[in-house]
Order: C-alpha cells, then sequence, then structure tokens
C-alpha cells in the first residue's frame, strides 16, 4: 500500500514562529501537494511538485513556501506563523507528472493551531 | 480551467435510504473525476474513479456514481446508507494539480 506520512498529527506554535511540516511518501511518486482544509472551504492547493528541485505555486501561497529536496520528501514552511493559518494541513501524493489518470494518496493531516 | 461544485454542504438520510450527493464539473476537455471520503480526524481515502473507460463507476463501500456529460456531473450514489457512511465527501477533477469541491458532510439518522 502506498503511505504517505506526515510527521505531526498535531501542532501548536506561537505567533511569529518559523514552523515546517514533513510529509514522506514510499511509493516514488513524482507529484506531491500541500493543501490546507478550512470548514466550509474544501480543500484548496497551497504548492505542489513535479520533482526534486520543482515547485509551483497552487491558490493560496501566500505566506507559505516549500522545499523538495529528496523525491519522497515535501516540506511545507510557514515563514511567520499568523493565527489566521490555523487549520489542517494534508499533504498528498501521485504518480507521473502528466498522468491524468491517477488519484492523490493523501496523509493522515497536520491540524496546526497558531496562538 | 476545471472545476467542480458541490450542492449542499450538509446531506441527511435516514439509514437504509438511497444516499445521493451531487457533483458539477466544469472542464474544456474530457474530465477525470473522483470521489474521496473523510471521516472524522482523517485523511482522504479514494471512493471511485472516472477515466472515461466507463459512464458507472463502482467503488468501495457500495458507492457509485455515473459519468453525465450532458448534465456534466458526477453524482455519487449507494443504495442503502448505514450508519458508518457518515463522513465528509468530496468530489474532485484532474489537471496538472487536483482540484476539490468544498466538500459535502453526510449525516445518517438512525
Amino acid at each position: 500500500d502506498v503511505k504517505v506520512t506526515q510527521s505531526s498529527r498535531y501542532l501548536v506554535k506561537r505567533t511569529g514562529e518559523k514552523v515546517f511540516l514533513e510529509c514522506v511518501q514510499d511509493m516514488d511518486h513524482e507529484n506531491m501537494f500541500w493543501y490546507r482544509q478550512d470548514p466550509g472551504l474544501g480543500l484548496r492547493l497551497i504548492y505542489f511538485s513535479y520533482d526534486v528541485k520543482m515547485k509551483e505555486k497552487g491558490d493560496i501561497p501566500e505566506g507559505y513556501s516549500v522545499s523538495r529536496e529528496k523525491k519522497e520528501r515535501f516540506s511545507l514552511i510557514l515563514e511567520s506563523a499568523s493565527t489566521n493559518q490555523t487549520s489542517m494541513y494534508l499533504c498528498a501524493s501521485s504518480p507521473l507528472r502528466g498522468s491524468l489518470l491517477y488519484e492523490a494518496f493523501f496523509g493522515q493531516g497536520t491540524r496546526l493551531t497558531v496562538v | 480551467a476545471q472545476s467542480v461544485t458541490q450542492l449542499g454542504s450538509h446531506v441527511s438520510v435516514s439509514e437504509g435510504a438511497l444516499v445521493l450527493l451531487r457533483c458539477n464539473y466544469s472542464s474544456s476537455v474530457p474530465p477525470y473525476l473522483f470521489w474521496y471520503v473523510q471521516y472524522p480526524n482523517q485523511g482522504l481515502q479514494l471512493l471511485l474513479k472516472y477515466t472515461s473507460a466507463a459512464t458507472l463507476v463502482k467503488g468501495i463501500n457500495g458507492f457509485e456514481a455515473e459519468f453525465k456529460k450532458s448534465e456534466t456531473s458526477f453524482h455519487l450514489t449507494k443504495p442503502s446508507a448505514h450508519m458508518s457512511d457518515a463522513a465528509e465527501y468530496f468530489c474532485a477533477v484532474r489537471d496538472d494539480k487536483i482540484i476539490f469541491g468544498k466538500g459535502t458532510r453526510l449525516h445518517i439518522l438512525p
């Protein structure tokens, strides 16, 4: 089975802190995604990556950055956390850039609270 | 740009009744469509996907969806609801990225 692992299920951080959310997948997928999920807004794409060191902005990249130094790992960085970044963050991966047949596989999510 | 719209943020059905969750898509090309389910405090799990091989797609847990090009719809159904079906359901369309609807929370009444 494909496994996408997010490093934390729950995090509490202070305003202004730099926050790292880590995601690792074990199926050699090229594509990786970071979404945030808020009630009534569904899943909104923050950033995605097609390959190592490649990144593309999603719909809501402001206040976030990402890093993909290895194929299996995709990190989401909150440069200076703010209370409006309190949310559920979901990482996903899928095989083969350009292959629309494939679904994304999701991690369990990280519920981040910024106080 | 492709998009999906889910009608109804909350749907309630009685146990044993038909489940119908609605999804309409917007796409200028043949779409690749998905339904995902999310149980409380968990990630998303794929229920089924449409990839143009057949218009009626069967998924896990007794769910199925029918692709109707004329109606630009991909509604999710299950003949008989079970208490364990209570969850949030997301319709999605695949581009280079995956675009999700806002979700429908399904409540099952005893």
